[in-house]
């Protein structure tokens, strides 16, 4: 079990160019979660899959933000036409669906820098 | 609604205590605890669910008071290796959201 790989680790692109990140979880865990996180701020959610089901997207997120999971397995965030605001390290998370007894298991996030 | 963290930053030498709060304004349904290392992801810490049971990890333990709302995060004799960044995460909801809300953190020091 290598852990939650996330790619790349650092991206730099310009203004209203579109970006795509992926997330690959432990295999063994069926939930997958994306948060984005901002320097002094905690993690902040975007959206989670059960299995291959998107379950949930924040209210907070515009329509340039699509996540997909097909099969199941790795995960893909997109996000069209960046903007500077979305400059931000962007975080991938596992875990088992027994939320009782399991917490997350995180990524080493990619680090999106919008110029 | 964003849990708030208290203190924002401790600083401890070597050896001494420090206990973390975290309160929200939202019935709970469970609290998690991370810590973050500079530059590294969130490390799950531990869990604790509606119900006031506390847990130890250590010399890391935490508590949960479901009335109030509030979880403390208790850190005993610390190591240098506690250094980091905690953050307490928040399920709201009597049957849960499905999904954490976390604080702004706290930012742990300790020095030799």
């Amino acid at each position: 079990d290598t852990g939650v790989s996330q790619n790349p680790r650092h991206k730099i692109t310009k203004r209203g160019q579109n970006v795509t990140f992926r997330c690959d979880p432990i295999s063994e865990h069926n939930r997958l979660y994306w948060y984005r996180q901002t320097l002094g701020q905690g993690p902040e959610f975007l959206t989670y899959f059960q299995n291959e089901a998107q379950l949930e997207k924040s209210r907070l997120l515009s329509d340039r933000f699509s996540a997909e999971r097909p099969k199941g397995s790795f995960s893909t965030l997109e996000i069209q036409r960046t903007e500077q605001g979305d400059s931000a390290m962007y975080l991938c998370a596992s875990s088992f669906s027994d939320r009782k007894n399991y917490g997350y298991t995180f990524g080493s996030g990619t680090r999106l820098t919008v110029v | 609604q964003q849990p708030v963290q208290s203190p924002q930053a401790v600083i401890l030498r070597e050896g001494e205590d420090a206990v973390i709060n975290c309160s929200s304004s939202k019935a709970l349904y469970s609290v998690h605890w991370y810590r973050q290392k500079h530059g590294e992801a969130p490390v799950f810490l531990m869990i604790l669910l509606k119900g006031g049971e506390q847990k130890g990890h250590e010399k890391i333990s935490a508590s949960f008071n479901e009335k109030k709302q509030q979880s403390s995060l208790y850190l005993t004799a610390s190591q240098l290796s506690y250094s980091g960044t905690y953050f307490c995460g928040t399920e709201e909801g009597q049957g849960g959201s499905e999904k954490l809300v976390f604080g702004k953190g706290t930012k742990l020091t300790v020095n030799p």
